[in-house]
């Protein structure tokens, strides 16, 4: 059985930082793409970022280039997003998903975790 | 960047009913790329339709989608009480994959 199981939201300060995990199991975590999807309280999903299944390629949103890095640990099967200087517009679930292919174009989204609410307030 | 529009917003129907939901694309989805998901209060969405018209894994034969180009459909044949929740489509034929911003099928 597939499981992504995401930690380390909580709430910031603006201009603040956080590192959310995702620890992936039921599959071989080295062959797919990872992803993350957020949402904003009450709004519809915006996708993130995104990582090879080798980790040499990654996709930034305009709206976290810059701020926001992913990586992923395959000795671990764990994913990572780092979110550095924080802004209120950044609160919002975010989701831990598995894409269906190694690269992380022309792909959908078969599984979902259960997310974890990063709050930026002051 | 494709932007995706569903329609409508918000419908409201009554268990055992058709429901049918759009999602039209600014510009054509390259290969019919487009999937449909469900998602429930306080839940993570869940991959109901890939490809436009592929049921996933564990999905009921009541949900179906169709379309091509830039017009797709998702439609419920006959609505179940567990299927009353919001739905969002998500082209992933050209990259960034986007997706619609929602439509909200509730209980009238």
């Amino acid at each position: 059985e597939v499981q992504l199981v995401e930690s380390g939201g909580g709430s910031v300060q603006p201009g603040g930082s956080l590192r959310l995990s995702c620890s992936a199991s039921g599959f071989t975590f080295i062959s797919y793409a990872m992803h993350w999807v957020r949402q904003a309280p009450g709004k519809g999903l915006e996708y993130v970022s995104a990582i090879s299944s080798n980790g040499g390629s990654t996709y930034y949103a305009d709206s976290v280039k810059g701020r926001f890095t992913i990586s992923r640990d395959t000795s671990k099967n764990t994913l990572f997003l780092q979110m550095s200087s924080l802004r209120s517009e950044d609160t919002a679930v975010y989701y831990c998903v598995k894409g269906t292919g190694r690269g992380y174009n022309y792909v959908y989204f078969d599984y979902w975790g259960q997310g974890t609410l990063v709050t930026v307030s002051s | 960047e494709i932007v995706l529009t569903q329609s409508p917003g918000t419908l409201s129907l009554s268990p055992g009913e058709r429901a049918t939901l759009s999602c039209r694309a600014s510009q054509s989805v390259s290969s019919n790329y487009l999937a449909w998901y469900q998602q429930k209060p306080g839940q993570a969405p869940r991959l109901l339709i890939y490809g436009a018209s592929s049921r996933a894994t564990g999905i009921p034969d009541r949900f179906s989608g169709s379309g091509s180009g830039t017009d797709f459909t998702l439609t419920i044949s006959r609505l179940e009480p567990e299927d009353f929740a919001v739905y969002y489509c998500q082209q992933y034929g050209s990259s960034p994959g986007t997706f619609g911003q929602g439509t909200k099928l509730e209980i009238k």
